[in-house]
């Protein structure tokens, strides 16, 4: 099956920090979506992006689409607390049209105060 | 709130029982689809729903798995003769046609555990 490699798999930041998180798959991607989750709770999407090269902000938030489609990353600017969870990009393998999202396995965030 | 709502949010259920989960999508999304999430995985794709008609399935779907969305509004997913492999977050989706492929809206899940 199609896998997208997530890295950092965990970090620690000071609050006020900038955060930047990356996503690679060797297969292309149309589009790439970015969830974050916490714990209990299903993911909710951040970001979506569905252009190569497409760099798009929400709020604190900026994510890209690698030029090759093969990746992504997610910058979060100026930490806070709430931004605590776990990170993760996803994708539609659409080889076959099919709808099923592809995840990777999630960069935990944890902000020290 | 008109989001995805899942009921129940968990489930404790002993080795052997059935269980059965129900999912309200956004209500105008005519795409519905399941997840399974374990600890530490992200969520892992199980069927997938266009109305009423379920058009997708997974591997991970075994033959004690079924999905049903009879009127094309909520969805329900029922395991049969649970084993402790079966424990995890199921995870609900919906989206609409009009959206770009991918962008699925994700509700709270239910968390099973089989005892």
């Amino acid at each position: 099956g199609q896998q997208l490699n997530q890295s950092p798999q965990s970090m620690f930041i000071q609050e006020g920090e900038d955060v930047s998180m990356n996503c690679t798959s060797s297969s292309i991607f149309n589009t790439w979506l970015w969830y974050k989750q916490d714990p209990g709770e299903g993911p909710v999407l951040l970001i979506a992006l569905y252009k190569a090269g497409e760099l798009t902000s929400n709020g604190r938030l900026t994510a890209q689409f690698g030029i090759t489609r093969k990746d992504s990353f997610l910058n979060i600017s100026a930490s806070i607390p709430s931004d605590v969870g776990i990170y993760f990009c996803a994708g539609p393998f659409d080889e076959a049209g099919s709808y099923q999202l592809t995840f990777g396995k999630g960069t935990k965030l944890s902000v020290i105060p | 709130d008109t989001g995805v709502s899942q009921d129940p949010r968990h489930k404790i259920t002993k080795r052997g029982q059935n269980v059965t989960f129900r999912c309200d999508p956004i209500s105008e999304h005519n795409r519905l689809y399941w997840y399974r999430q374990t600890l530490g995985q992200g969520p892992e794709f199980l069927t997938y729903f266009q109305n009423e008609a379920q058009l997708e399935k997974s591997r991970l779907l075994s033959d004690r798995f079924s999905a049903e969305r009879p009127k094309g509004s909520f969805s329900t997913l029922e395991i049969q003769r649970t084993e402790q492999g079966d424990s995890a977050m199921y995870l609900c989706a919906s989206s609409s046609s009009g959206t770009p492929m991918g962008t699925q809206y994700f509700g709270p899940g239910t968390r099973l555990l089989v005892l």
